[in-house]
């Protein structure tokens, strides 16, 4: 099937620290969408990004979609304890039907 | 921002029972509505799209007869567990984008706060 997968599965990361964290798909992207869910909460929209090459930034969360569309990657500059949670890509299609990654579930150590 | 909700939060029903879930888009109308299923630390996995006005289409290996979707208004689907049993035990949320698909840009998504299910 057209599967997202994402690495790693868990980010252990020192407060303060930097860590990115990896989507890949066999397949080329239309697009490419990340979510961010926290401890018994439900996905938060983050941002999309649809052009090749394509990079963007919010605060400390840096975005970056492949020049072959098959792969993008988040971030985290500077870990605080309220960048605790999963962290989800999802490949958009027809009809606004998203995919999901496995996630990235991140734990902060302070 | 749009702002989608849920209703029940959570619920506990016994094995054979049946349960609805309301799923609502309080500022938007929504055409489509999209069902997941979430287990304990596992990814959101694509249960079903509702449509207004017409059937639900179903993800591969979803039962529709145990998974009874309803979109009778542009503000509201739901979706009737019939029948479960402790192996549906699980966080069910809904989502719906604010908007049409056009060109390459796929809506984002906005979610409910979930529905915790546990059959006993």
């Amino acid at each position: 099937g057209q599967q997202v997968m994402q690495i790693p599965q868990y980010q252990h990361v020192q407060e303060g620290e930097d860590f990115t964290t990896y989507c890949n798909s066999s397949t080329t992207l239309s697009n490419i969408q990340w979510y961010k869910q926290r401890p018994g909460g439900h996905p938060v929209f983050l941002i999309q990004l649809v052009k090749s090459g394509e990079v963007k930034k919010q605060k400390r969360l840096t975005f970056q979609f492949g020049e072959a569309k098959k792969n993008s990657s988040l971030h985290i500059t500077a870990t605080q304890t309220t960048d605790v949670g999963t962290y989800f890509c999802a490949r958009g299609a027809a009809g606004n039907k998203l995919t999901f990654g496995g996630g990235t579930r991140v734990l902060v150590k302070p | 921002g749009a702002v989608v909700s849920q209703h029940p939060s959570w619920v506990i029903c016994k094995s054979g029972t049946s349960v609805k879930i309301e799923c609502r888009s309080l500022d938007f109308q929504a055409t489509t509505m999209f069902w997941y299923r979430q287990f304990p630390k596992q990814s959101l996995m694509l249960m079903a799209t509702s449509n207004e006005g017409s059937k639900a289409t179903y993800e591969q290996g979803v039962e529709k007869d145990k998974f009874l979707i309803n979109h009778a208004s542009l503000t509201l689907s739901t979706l009737t567990v019939t029948s479960a049993h402790p192996e549906d035990s699980s966080f069910y949320i809904c989502s719906a984008p604010k908007g049409v698909r056009t060109g390459t840009r796929t809506y984002e998504q906005y979610f409910g706060p979930g529905t915790r299910l546990t059959v006993t």
